[in-house]
């Protein structure tokens, strides 16, 4: 079983939408929950993060933690075509000092 | 600034033979990862470096060696090339310190596309 889950989709929702992304994850000692944006033929980068539970906002992006349910979710309001892309969630945490990755959402907005 | 520069960017390989990636980042990051990418798959760990001279394995390390010699480069080898090694290799760096949230952004390398056949 892999540490973190994440549904590859695709994911293909109409301009305006709001879109909602999850990761599911297995080790209890992970701490920080990051969430990644990768376009096409290029390296992920780093959205946002969060630290433990909670969420945390940022413009149209929402981060949400839950870690007695191990799971982790990133919304997105108003989406834009701009915004169609692949996304990755990435935790790290407990001392470890890799950084592990889901699967990865593909993402389409479209117009 | 550079970042992190991964060459080459794309490589075609028969069966058997060998090669290096290289990834050199100007950071002075302490944290290098090496990870593959393949559909469906994610982003999985290969090897990674906490340091000059320390590598340690990842999620799918067979097939593959690493070394660290210096602090800016951190290179990828296969010594014997498969067809399941046919995938997108990133490279990835990140800060050091004793406060784990400066882990969380790893900046990472346009990736090198290789095919094995």
């Amino acid at each position: 079983q892999k540490e973190v889950e994440q549904d590859p989709g695709p994911l293909s929702v109409p301009e305006g939408a709001i879109v909602s992304l999850n990761c599911t994850y297995s080790n209890s000692a992970f701490q920080y929950f990051m969430w990644y944006r990768q376009y096409s033929r290029k390296g992920p980068e780093l959205l946002m993060y969060t630290y433990s539970s909670g969420n945390k906002e940022d413009g149209r992006f929402t981060a949400q933690v839950d870690k007695s349910s191990k799971y982790i979710s990133l919304f997105i309001r108003d989406s834009q075509p701009s915004d169609s892309a692949t996304y990755l969630c990435a935790m790290l945490g407990g001392g470890a000092q890799k950084l592990v990755f889901g699967q990865g959402t593909r993402l389409t907005i479209n117009p | 600034n550079a970042g992190v520069t991964q060459t080459p960017k794309f490589r075609v390989l028969k069966t058997g033979q060998s090669m290096t990636l290289l990834c050199a980042q100007d950071m002075n990051h302490e944290y290098m990862y090496w990870y593959r990418q393949d559909p469906g798959m994610g982003l999985r760990l290969i090897h990674y470096s906490v340091g000059e001279g320390t590598t340690a394995k990842g999620e799918v390390p067979d097939g593959y060696n690493v070394s660290r010699l210096k602090k800016q480069n951190f290179l990828l080898g296969l010594e014997s090339a498969a067809p399941s090694q046919t995938s997108v290799y990133f490279c990835a760096s990140s800060y050091s310190t004793t406060d784990e949230k400066a882990w969380t952004e790893a900046f990472f390398g346009q990736g090198t596309r290789l095919t094995v056949v």
